[in-house]
């Protein structure tokens, strides 16, 4: 198993511009999720999916969307980037929605928005 | 609301040494809590975990934390500290209102001398 992929790992946007954060686990994990990191803040949810077309927000869900047609796959889209986007995002997946279980996390996209 | 908090942003210690991380929580009801590391340029990884029973949880890499209900803290601890755990530690919390949605605190930084 892969386990929790991300692409790209870098990205330079300008603001206003456009793109998808890719996200995939091949463990066939119902739940998924996406996280921002920034200094001194932790990580903070963006938002979640419990299952494929189901998708609800997290505690900053502002200028993102997401959508989750298959199972495995789970993008981020930033519609029109903003200086405050610069961050780390990470991917989440667990099998399951309970608290027992355990998340796995991808290794990160690293964003900077000029 | 729950909330976390990790009082020591960033924490020295020389190798050999021990530790302990402090992690305190806000939560009405029974937490579901964790610890995660991320070392530089990684995603996280679960050393820990603690739902209920022996309030003493033993993790990976030698690592064990403490639940103290009285105190509200779940603080991590290793005896004997190596330089490969040079990482950003961050203790997390699970609601039980939505158990995957997980409320992380700020993370504590752990540098080691040799």
């Amino acid at each position: 198993n892969a386990g929790v992929t991300q692409t790209p790992k870098f990205q330079v946007l300008k603001t206003g511009q456009s793109m998808t954060l890719q996200c995939a686990q091949d463990m066939n994990h119902e739940y998924m999720s996406w996280y921002r990191q920034d200094p001194g803040m932790g990580l903070r949810l963006i938002h979640y999916s419990v299952g494929a077309g189901i998708t609800d927000q997290g505690e900053v869900p502002n200028g993102y969307n997401v959508s989750r047609s298959t199972t495995e796959d789970f993008p981020l889209r930033l519609l029109s980037a903003a200086p405050s986007q610069t961050s780390v995002y990470f991917c989440a997946s667990s099998s399951r929605t309970t608290r027992e279980e355990t998340q796995y996390f991808g290794p990160g996209t690293r964003l900077l928005v000029l | 609301a729950q909330s976390v908090t990790q009082p020591d942003i960033h924490i020295t210690v020389s190798e050999g040494a021990s530790l302990e991380l402090r992690c305190n929580y806000s939560y009405g009801a029974t937490p579901y809590l964790f610890w995660y590391v991320q070392s530089p340029g990684q995603g996280l990884q679960l050393l820990l975990k603690y739902f209920s029973g022996d309030t003493l949880v033993q993790g990976i890499k030698g690592f064990e934390a403490e639940f103290k209900r009285s105190q509200s803290s779940f603080n991590l601890r290793k005896p004997s500290v190596h330089w490969s755990d040079a990482a950003e530690y961050f203790c997390a919390v699970a609601p039980d209102n939505y158990g995957q949605n997980f409320v992380f605190g700020p993370g504590t930084r752990l540098s080691v001398l040799p």
